[in-house]
């Protein structure tokens, strides 16, 4: 079992739909991601969260729209979705000591989202 | 920006053989190289994990090894199991919490 809770496991959305990926964590950690994951290729980052605050975002479309409501928690909301968008999503999270990235980041199983 | 190119692609192996997988580095500001394992419907689980500062680290079974001057590190797995199966990925790490990905290895442990 991981430590980092994703929640749905499955998701399956029309194009005009919205919805909400959550993912928690209770280790204390202040750093948090999300990443794109197709099959047979490495995540992808999407989203970095420091502090509760952005500071990384990939150029992601804004159809996808990150939140961070507390230390714990962050949640990916989605709408106007495209069938290429269909992916697994992947929640991480770090301790965040520095401005290095030396500290190991921890995964859940994502969310497996389709879209038709 | 960074850049990681994991070989091979795939790799087959007896049961109690050794694997290597290796993985080649772009930019000399990468300090943390942590290696992942992936079963099929989870999520990415880290294996272990080496700094830029370390040669070379082992537990138990599993060990890295990096070479900063030539900007490649490697994951060696002896006396290989079937439960070792799974998609391998390394990654690079650099400033501002953002890891790189090489494009993973397919390893297959044959009974």
């Amino acid at each position: 079992d991981t430590e980092v809770t994703q929640t749905p496991k499955h998701l399956v959305m029309g194009m005009t739909n919205k919805k909400s990926l959550k993912c928690e964590q209770h280790m204390g950690h202040r750093a948090m991601y999300w990443y794109k994951q197709k099959a047979k290729k490495p995540p992808e980052l999407m989203f970095v969260y420091s502090y509760e605050k952005l500071s990384i975002n990939e150029s992601v479309p804004s159809r996808f729209s990150p939140e961070c409501p507390n230390s714990s928690l962050l949640n990916l909301h989605l709408h106007a979705l495209q069938p290429e968008d269909s992916a697994l999503y992947l929640c991480a999270s770090s301790q965040k000591r520095s401005w290095s990235v030396d500290q190991p980041q921890h995964f859940g199983d994502g969310t497996r989202l389709s879209i038709l | 920006g960074e850049n990681v190119e994991q070989h091979p692609s795939t790799l087959s192996v007896q049961e109690g053989d050794s694997a290597v997988i290796k993985c080649t580095y772009s930019d000399s500001a990468s300090n943390y190289f942590p290696w992942y394992k992936q079963e099929l419907g989870k999520g990415p689980q880290l294996i272990i994990d080496i700094r830029s500062n370390v040669g070379e680290k082992k537990d138990q079974r599993i060990a890295v090894t990096l070479n900063k001057t030539a900007k490649h590190f490697s994951l060696h797995i002896t006396e290989t199991q079937p439960e070792d199966s799974a998609v391998y990925f390394c990654a690079g790490g650099t400033a501002g919490n953002k890891l790189t990905f090489g494009g993973g290895t397919r390893v297959l442990v044959k009974p």
